[in-house]
């Protein structure tokens, strides 16, 4: 099993702010790596794949680095909607894996 | 665009077996190189993958359910299915079905549906 370490947990910003989130895994996944955001009460959705690739139909300020073990995933200037929680997976390997989440919190 | 829609009891009593269908519209579900998965997420918990499917019936489970977990797939009702046996409260969650590109991330969701287990 792929272990991942998503951090930080929690994150308070204000709109407009640069935001960044690590994601780090327990062996190297090349960059079979996606990150979603989930909004309360709604399904998650596909933000980036394949580490760097932006889905489509997502923002710009939106933007994925990495590979092997250590991945970010950067909003360059923080909006309104969104606020939310994100989370990484791994799909290198199974079973595949999320990390735990970080919330962003308006602060 | 496709769209995916879980449905099935929302309660389930322990020791009893969770059914769970999710449908899929606006598509083929045997076109193209998708599996097709099963994902949840306890109340206020984050996302624990369940398994997948390939439509030639191929699956692949995560470890921690593989003794319970039995996902199966109909063509021509364009549907997949779960099933959990000898549930507890441990298996309550939102239960998500979703779609799997080539085996890789996952682009399209359901919105989720909340099973309880309780007696």
């Amino acid at each position: 099993v792929i272990w991942m370490t998503q951090s930080p947990s929690l994150l308070s910003a204000s709109t407009g702010d640069r935001v960044t989130i690590s994601c780090r895994m327990s062996q190297g996944i090349s960059s079979y790596l996606a990150w979603y955001q989930q909004k309360p009460g709604k399904a998650p959705e596909l933000l980036i794949y394949a580490a760097s690739t932006l889905q489509s139909g997502v923002p710009s300020r939106f933007s994925g680095s990495g590979s092997g073990t250590d991945f970010t995933l950067t909003i360059s200037c923080l909006q309104s909607e969104d606020f939310a929680t994100y989370y990484c997976q791994q799909y290198y390997s199974f079973p595949r894996t999320f990390g735990q989440g970080t919330k962003v919190e308006i602060k | 665009q496709v769209q995916l829609q879980e449905s099935g009891p929302g309660l389930v009593k322990p020791s009893q077996t969770l059914s769970l269908t999710c449908t899929v519209s606006g598509g083929s579900i045997s076109s193209g190189s998708y599996y097709w998965s099963w994902i949840r997420q306890p109340a206020g918990k984050g996302l624990e993958w369940i398994g997948r499917i390939y439509t030639s019936g191929s699956t692949n489970y995560n470890p921690s359910l593989k003794s319970r977990v039995t996902i199966s797939v109909d063509t021509s009702k364009n549907q997949f299915s779960l099933k959990l046996s000898s549930v507890t409260a441990a298996d309550t969650a939102v239960y998500y079905c979703a779609r799997e590109p080539y085996g890789y991330n996952l682009d399209y969701w359901g919105q989720g549906t909340l099973v309880t287990v309780s007696s």
